[in-house]
C-alpha cells in the first residue's frame, strides 16, 4: 500500500539556519505530494504541493521538489525564523481525497 | 471566504457514551474527510464523503460512521466510546469535481475529544 516516511524529529535550529526536512513515499502510479504544516492547537494548513515529476513546490520561502527517481519529496528552507516552529507532515494523495501522512516532524527554531 | 468549520472544538465523554462531530466545508467544496489524529498513531483517515456519498473509507471498527448533507455539511458519530478513540479529529473539505488526484486539502481546526 502507500505509505510516507518522515525524518523523526525534534529538528533543532537556530535562527536563519538551513533546514531539510526528509520525506520519502512508497505508491502506485503517480500520485500527488503534499507539505502540511501544524502550529500548537491548529489544524493543518497547507504549505506546498507537486502533482508530477520534477515540480517544485514553493511558498514562503519553503520548497520541495518532487523527485520520482527517488521517490523523494524533501522539504527545505534556506534561512528558518522562531516562527516557523511547527510540526511539518509530507503526505500524497492516494486517490480521491485520501491523504496519507507521514508521522510528522517538530521542528524547533531557537533566537 | 470562510474556511473549514468544527463544532464542538472540545468535547469530554464517558467510554460507552456517543458523539457526533460537525464540519461545515469551504463554500462551494463538496468533498469532506475525516481524519484521526493520535500521539501514537499521527493521522489516520477515516472516510471521505463526496455529494452525501461515501466513497473512501479507511481501515476503523463500524463504531465510526459518517454521514453528508445536501448542503455538504458532514458530520461523523462514534458511538460504544472508548478510552482509544480520545484524539484529535480533523476534518478537510476540498473542491473535487471528480476523482481528481492533484487537488489540496483545507484542513479544520479539528475537535479534541477526551474519553475519560
Amino acid at each position: 500500500g502507500n505509505s510516507v516516511t518522515q525524518m523523526e524529529g525534534p529538528v533543532t535550529l537556530s535562527e536563519e539556519a538551513f533546514l531539510t526536512i526528509n520525506c520519502t513515499y512508497t505508491a502506485t502510479g503517480y500520485p500527488s505530494l503534499f507539505w502540511y504544516v501544524q502550529y500548537p492547537g491548529e489544524g493543518l494548513q497547507l504549505l506546498l504541493k507537486a502533482t508530477k515529476a520534477d515540480d517544485k513546490g514553493s511558498n514562503k520561502g519553503f520548497e520541495a521538489t518532487y523527485r520520482k527517481e527517488t521517490t523523494s519529496f524533501h522539504l527545505e528552507k534556506g534561512s528558518v525564523q522562531v516562527s516557523d516552529s511547527a510540526v511539518y507532515f509530507c503526505a500524497l494523495n492516494s486517490g480521491y481525497s485520501t491523504l496519507t501522512f507521514g508521522k510528522g516532524t517538530m521542528l524547533l527554531v531557537s533566537p | 471566504k470562510a474556511g473549514v468549520t468544527q463544532t464542538p472544538r472540545y468535547l469530554i465523554k464517558t467510554r460507552g457514551q456517543q458523539v457526533t462531530l460537525s464540519c461545515s466545508p469551504i463554500s462551494g467544496h463538496r468533498s469532506v474527510s475525516w481524519y484521526q489524529q493520535t500521539p501514537g498513531q499521527g493521522l489516520q483517515f477515516l472516510f471521505e464523503y463526496f455529494s452525501e456519498t461515501q466513497r473512501n473509507k479507511g481501515n476503523f471498527p463500524g463504531r465510526f460512521s459518517g454521514r453528508q448533507f445536501s448542503n455538504s455539511r458532514s458530520e461523523m458519530n462514534v458511538s460504544t466510546l472508548e478510552l482509544g478513540d480520545s484524539a484529535l479529529y480533523l476534518c478537510a473539505s476540498s473542491f473535487a469535481p471528480q476523482a481528481e488526484s492533484s487537488y489540496e486539502q483545507y484542513f479544520g481546526p479539528g475537535t479534541r475529544l477526551t474519553v475519560t
